[in-house]
């Protein structure tokens, strides 16, 4: 199975700071990767699919790129309603693999 | 409006069976792929089953092979995760979801506990 190794596993920032998460996957996985954000108590919301298309209603400041094994989530200017814990997701293979997720938090 | 609302979640004993089901609207179910993803409670996402949008073709994660089912009702709009011989490892919050090579949208999810 792939798997996938977000850095860091957790992180402070403060409202207007850019922040930058990674993604690594153990072997190359072309495009094929998703990020999601997450709330407590509440399902995953899709931000960004095929490593850097932006889904419909999403922010512009989140922004994704990389392809092969590396990757990053941006977010240029961290808002109050970010703060939440974040997930890259491939699915180049079966069985599909999500990464153990980075909590951004104040 | 896309809407996905999961069903049959509760308190098993291990060993036992539970059926989770998510009803579908908004959108034409037969024509796409559908999967389930769990939670644990305070741990990261893990992709479960997925299912071909005719169900000819489904897809399991090793730690549910043979003993969980995925399928689908495409005349009741309705996708199915049987679950057998569950462990306390089972114990998760259960999400449906449309698609497989992106996730979108999520149920809100049913939690299923495996317990004596």
């Amino acid at each position: 199975a792939i798997q996938l190794t977000q850095s860091p596993s957790s992180l402070s920032a403060s409202v207007g700071d850019r922040v930058t998460i990674t993604c690594r996957a153990s072997q190359g996985i072309s495009s094929a990767l998703a990020w999601y954000q997450q709330k407590p108590g509440k399902a995953p919301k899709l931000l960004i699919y095929d490593a850097s298309s932006l889904e419909s209603g999403v922010p512009s400041r989140f922004s994704g790129s990389g392809s092969g094994t590396d990757f990053t989530l941006t977010i240029s200017s961290l808002q109050p309603e970010d703060f939440a814990t974040y997930y890259c997701q491939q699915f180049n293979n079966f069985p599909l693999t999500f990464g153990g997720g980075t909590k951004v938090e104040i | 409006e896309v809407q996905l609302v999961e069903s049959g979640g509760g308190l098993v004993q291990p060993g036992g069976s539970l059926r989770l089901s998510c009803a579908a609207s908004g959108f034409t179910f037969s024509s796409y792929a559908m999967s389930w993803v769990r939670q644990a409670p305070g741990k990261g996402l893990e992709w479960v089953s997925a299912i071909s949008s005719s169900g000819d073709n489904t897809y399991d994660a090793d730690s549910v092979k043979g003993r969980f089912t995925i399928s689908r009702d495409n005349s009741k709009k309705t996708l199915y995760l049987q679950m057998n011989s569950l462990r306390a490892e089972d114990t998760a919050v259960y999400y449906c979801t449309k698609g497989y090579r992106r996730f979108d949208p999520w149920g809100q999810g049913t939690l299923v506990t495996v317990s004596s």
